[in-house]
């Protein structure tokens, strides 16, 4: 069983950071790799970032490599996303979700909100 | 690589059968996947490896497809099938989702 929760979203100024969370209630979290996907208000789906089972190979977009850091702790049963220098442009909702032999995404969280404003 | 799909809304009624298609920059084999995704809510998989469906999503919904274009056919529209339907490559890393097609009743 899966059931994803994110949290830790909010407002926070250009060029700041932020930490969301994601937990998952299930028992298959240490055998999946995590994905965190966006959608800026109105818009379509942007994948964010992934990271293996065993939270060693993290992945990321052009857009945010160099300023977002995903991490995934197996013993919490819990993924990161750690957003550094955060522009106007990253804001929106922003999704956990378990991936599947590095391919498919199978369950979604219900997203957090991440908005970037001065 | 990138995706594209057409058509970007299509409006349609009940009992309808409809077509979405979903094009890729470059060939990624059979690494193509479909969402649902209505209003305030999350998405949704439907369809993983071109045409696999996923547990519990109904018989009326299919994909096909191989390398570069790939469509989602879904026959006798119901209620219920009105959102927006997206694809996505999981062929290599970044793994990019088309814009999105909306669905709406007629």
């Amino acid at each position: 069983q899966v059931h994803l929760v994110e949290s830790g979203g909010g407002v926070v100024h250009p060029g700041r950071s932020l930490k969301i969370s994601c937990v998952d209630s299930g028992s298959t979290f240490t055998s999946y790799a995590m994905h965190w996907v966006r959608q800026a208000p109105g818009k379509g789906l942007d994948w964010v970032a992934v990271i293996s089972y065993d939270g060693f190979n993290p992945h990321y977009s052009d857009n945010v490599k160099g300023r977002f850091t995903i991490s995934k702790d197996n013993a919490k049963h819990t993924l990161y996303l750690q957003m550094d220098s955060l522009t106007t442009e990253d804001t929106a909702v922003y999704y956990c979700a378990r991936g599947v032999s590095g391919s498919y995404i199978d369950h979604w969280g219900q997203g957090t909100l991440v908005t970037v404003s001065s | 690589i990138q995706m594209t799909q057409s058509p970007s809304s299509l409006s349609a009624s009940v009992g309808d059968r409809v077509s979405i298609t979903c094009r890729a920059t470059q060939s990624i084999r059979t690494y193509l996947n479909w969402y649902q995704q209505k209003p305030g809510k999350a998405p949704k998989l439907l369809i993983y490896a071109v045409s696999s469906l996923q547990t519990g999503v109904p018989s009326r919904f299919t994909g096909s497809g191989s390398e570069t274009d790939f469509t989602l056919t879904i026959s006798n529209l119901q209620p219920e099938d009105f959102a927006t339907y997206y694809c996505q490559h999981s062929f290599t890393i970044p793994y990019s989702f088309g814009p999105g097609t909306k669905l709406e009743i007629k």
